[in-house]
């Protein structure tokens, strides 16, 4: 029930394409869903986040969208780079645990030029 | 750049032998996470320290310890390494209050 399962693996989408990065979780009492963004031999850097008392969020070119009764939330990637190729994960905490995250897998995406 | 600092940022050790990593949190951060990355996967939850106490622990054996100093930053400590144990490790700060975690670019220890 801590698991938060990411889809697809990997993606590869064309320069200004639209890549979509879906996340589905089954533990209620998550209430902050942030995304992240993994460059090789780097730490992760937090893109944008979400809490679940709204749908949809944007920040730049980054958008999640929350759905909270499918338990799914997912990352837009509007008018993509190929600077955006990296591994994007998805996590989820609760404020009872601290914030302690739980992590996706992961998707590596590629946008080529 | 996030604030977080790691070091050292590459380490080689010896099975058996022990390691220390050190994180120095963002200002204004009273809140240390440790995660470990495997290669290709996901990071996975060691423990937290708030206010020099452990405030949280994942599903790590005992040889994995931490301390958190008056000004936040804080140690990991493996004992015992095993082959097992090479990763990415990775330290976050945050406050306690709130979920944002910023993350520091990682120690990458190899054990052999």
């Amino acid at each position: 029930q801590q698991q938060v399962k990411q889809s697809p693996q990997s993606l590869i989408v064309q320069k200004g394409g639209i890549p979509i990065i879906n996340c589905a979780y089954e533990n209620t009492a998550f209430d902050y869903f942030p995304w992240y963004q993994q460059f090789p031999g780097k730490g992760p850097a937090l893109l944008i986040a979400i809490r679940p008392d709204v749908s949809e969020k944007k920040e730049g070119r980054f958008t999640i969208s929350f759905n909270k009764s499918a338990k799914q939330f997912s990352l837009h990637i509007m008018d993509s780079q190929p600077g955006d190729s990296a591994t994007y994960f998805c996590a989820a905490s609760t404020r009872d645990s601290n914030y302690q995250l739980i992590w996706g897998a992961g998707t590596k995406l590629i946008i080529k030029p | 750049e996030t604030g977080v600092t790691q070091s050292p940022t590459h380490l080689i050790k010896t099975r058996g032998q022990q390691v220390t990593l050190r994180c120095s949190s963002q200002s204004g951060h009273n809140t240390v996470s440790w995660y470990q990355q495997a290669l290709g996967q996901g990071p996975q939850f060691i423990f937290q320290y708030y206010r020099e106490e452990e405030n949280g622990r994942g599903n790590f054996p005992p040889r994995f310890s931490g301390l958190q100093f008056p000004n936040y930053s804080s140690e990991l400590n493996v004992n015992a390494l095993e082959l097992d144990d090479s990763a990415l490790y990775l330290c976050a700060s945050s406050l306690v209050s709130g979920g944002e975690a910023f993350f520091g670019q990682g120690t990458r220890l190899t054990v052999v």
